[in-house]
């Protein structure tokens, strides 16, 4: 199973969206609902953000929304604010007791 | 509320096993699947494998297999990861996440595991 393919950095000024893009294929990202995103800090443990593609947990800003198109999943950051610049990863069903990550994106407030 | 407390930070000599375990709390231990995820000192996220707590059946990342083995008490609630054969591209923290809609709701802190002669 290969690592979903995120870019390894994205940037936006306070108050800009950014987006990060997750691309996988029909067999996980593609074939399935069931994207789920992560924010992690230095030193932290990961925090959910987003799963089955574009559900928010309770407590996490409607800032953060997700989507999906064909074998991408795509997590948009809306009005970024400056505890927003973390690493973001994705993480995909990849068929019965299988799952993947994407590599993860860099994400800097400017 | 819920939570997963993991053991201590682990040295390991190459060719070592380590035992690094994730005890549950705050739910019904049985109700969710829990993985296991490494993350190498800069390094992303990786998946290592996922454990049933009810019958306790498992599957691992193909990478780990040979190498691996998650096991599971109910009657403490604690999901275990053996990981042998250690060399030094395992040094890692390890985590423990609890499944939640395919998603990983909660997470344990992390166990840093370092592989050195």
């Amino acid at each position: 199973q290969s690592a979903l393919t995120q870019p390894r950095s994205v940037s936006g000024s306070p108050g800009q969206s950014v987006t990060i893009s997750c691309t996988g294929t029909s067999s996980d990202v593609g074939g399935y609902n069931y994207v789920s995103w992560y924010q992690q800090h230095p030193g932290k443990a990961p925090k959910l953000m987003i799963y089955d593609v574009s559900k928010r947990p309770s407590g996490v800003p409607d800032r953060f929304s997700g989507s999906k198109s064909g074998n991408t999943a795509s997590l948009t950051i809306s009005g970024l604010q400056a505890e927003d610049e973390a690493d973001y990863y994705c993480f995909s069903y990849a068929g019965t007791y299988t799952r993947v990550f994407g590599g993860g994106t860099k994400l800097t407030v400017l | 509320q819920e939570q997963l407390v993991q053991s201590g930070a682990e040295v390991k000599k190459p060719g070592a096993s380590v035992k690094v375990s994730c005890k549950a709390s705050g739910y019904i231990f049985t109700s969710y699947y829990m993985h296991w995820v490494r993350q190498a000192p800069g390094q992303g996220l990786e998946w290592m494998g996922i454990i049933n707590p009810s019958g306790g059946s498992t599957n691992y990342a193909q990478k780990f297999q040979g190498r691996v083995t998650m096991t599971r008490d109910t009657s403490t609630s604690t999901v275990d990861m053996e990981l042998s054969s250690l060399r030094s591209e395992d040094t890692a923290v390890y985590y423990c996440a609890r499944d939640y809609m395919y998603g990983l709701d909660v997470w344990g802190q992390g166990t840093t595991v370092t592989v050195s002669s």
